[in-house]
């Protein structure tokens, strides 16, 4: 049962347009939100994240924008970049009840074609 | 300097050895986890331990256990190794905290012949 749900495999953008990344959850315990970023034979490496009591957190290209009603996170990455070809895991967690137990996504493979 | 580190990178060995792998941060953290990426992609937490105990244990076979000699280290130690255990293993460590920002490891590549 996947508690967290990135539907789309695959992403391709051409480089300077934005790239959306979208991620769904199920569980309606979540409370805090990550996108973690991987490159080929390295460990995820953390990105943005967002409480549940925001809609939106910034920081430089990337934005996060959450709809709790819907249950749906999204990752945008404006001006997008070759560098920011990778896969995009889509986290979550319930804090109180989980002391940091993330659940993921199975990952978005995002690439920017120069 | 690395924050994380893993060792082995990659191991291959035979169905019913027994194998460890080893975790070490330098970031101070309070928190080691051990996760577990499969041939689907899917990264799942194992274990984590908080000042040397265990505060999460998943439904993992109980072949597979986790010691910490001290804080900074949390070593994997894997029993009867199965073709299912064919896998990328992933070390991570946070400070405790409602961020749970993670840090992980670079990871180790075991695969079970």
């Amino acid at each position: 049962d996947q508690q967290v749900k990135q539907n789309s495999p695959s992403l391709s953008v051409q480089e300077g347009r934005i790239s959306i990344l979208n991620c769904d959850y199920t569980n309606s315990m979540f409370d805090y939100f990550l996108w973690y970023k991987k490159y080929p034979a390295e460990g995820p490496t953390f990105l943005i994240s967002i409480s549940s009591i925001k809609d939106k957190n910034e920081d430089g290209r990337f934005t996060v924008f959450l709809n709790k009603s819907a249950k749906h996170l999204s990752l945008h990455i404006v001006p997008s970049q070759p560098g920011d070809s990778a896969v995009y895991f889509c986290a979550a967690t319930d804090y109180g009840g989980s002391q940091g137990n993330l659940i993921f996504g199975k990952g978005t493979k995002l690439s920017v074609k120069p | 300097d690395t924050a994380v580190s893993q060792t082995p990178k990659y191991l291959v060995t035979q169905m019913g050895n027994d194998k460890s792998i080893k975790c070490e941060q330098n970031l101070g953290h309070d928190t080691m986890y051990w996760y577990k990426q499969d041939s689907k992609k899917f990264l799942k937490i194992m274990f984590s331990y908080n000042n040397k105990e265990l505060i999460i244990n998943e439904t993992v076979p109980n072949r597979f256990s986790p010691k910490s000699p001290d804080k900074a280290h949390l070593n994997l130690h894997i029993n009867s190794l199965e073709l299912g255990d064919s896998a990328v293993y992933f070390c991570a460590s946070s400070h405790g905290g409602w961020t749970n920002e993670q840090f992980f490891g670079p990871g180790t590549r075991l695969t079970v012949l």
